[in-house]
């Protein structure tokens, strides 16, 4: 089984629709981040928390809300979806380990597509 | 403004080449720098880690080096084979925990 899992793993949905992805690991990681990737470009961090009382906005939170049910469980709410949100969302988990490589765990991805 | 540049252009080698990947940053102090490859429609998958203090590191056909003075970092693969096409992406992260990402460099080894 994956350790990262994201659903939906593809979307398409109407403008002002409110629409929920979902991210689950089994990693038992206490950190979680959501991220955007258009066509070419980078990853973009939109939300991230470091546990479960912990919540922070990236660099592109405008239009999102996130919310941290548990440990294993990081969602990503756009409220009223709109074309320019159109894009290929990835969840990641990372561990704290100060001697070791930090590196980030990421889903498949869910490719979201606004009309 | 803090920003990350990496190789702009697609990079096409043939086989058996080294692939040198280059990742410049401006008005950044990274703790550390990662690199990560990614397959089209995937999620990035980490490959290496280098920490401020290290000036170079090696694992199998991959190096990475690390300048903080001139602010820049180089990824190499040896001996590159076609396998190794994919989308090399550099992240620069802090000891705040977060990661700030370049957008990619494709390579595409040719047989």
């Amino acid at each position: 089984d994956a350790d990262v899992t994201q659903t939906p793993r593809n979307r398409i949905t109407k403008t002002g629709k409110r629409i929920m992805l979902e991210c689950s690991q089994t990693k038992g990681h206490d950190r979680m981040y959501w991220y955007r990737q258009d066509p070419g470009l980078g990853l973009r961090l939109i939300y991230y928390s470091f546990d479960v009382k912990d919540i922070n906005k990236g660099e592109i939170s405008d239009g999102y809300s996130v919310s941290r049910q548990a440990q294993a469980k990081f969602s990503l709410s756009l409220e009223s979806a709109i074309p320019n949100q159109t894009a290929l969302y990835f969840c990641a988990t990372s561990d704290l380990t100060l001697a070791g490589t930090n590196e980030q765990f990421f889903g498949p991805g869910t490719r979201l597509t606004v009309l | 403004s803090q920003k990350i540049e990496q190789n702009s252009e697609a990079l096409n080698i043939q086989e058996g080449k080294t692939a040198t990947l280059t990742c410049n940053y401006t008005n950044y102090s990274p703790a550390y720098l990662q690199w990560y490859r990614q397959d089209p429609g995937r999620g990035p998958v980490f490959l290496l880690l280098i920490r401020e203090n290290e000036k170079e590191k090696r694992k199998e056909r991959l190096k990475v080096t690390f300048d903080t003075t001139l602010k820049q970092s180089l990824f190499h693969i040896t001996a590159s084979q076609p396998a190794d096409s994919a989308t090399y992406l550099c992240a620069l992260r802090t000891n705040a925990g977060k990661s700030t990402f370049g957008d990619g460099t494709t390579l595409t080894v040719k047989p």
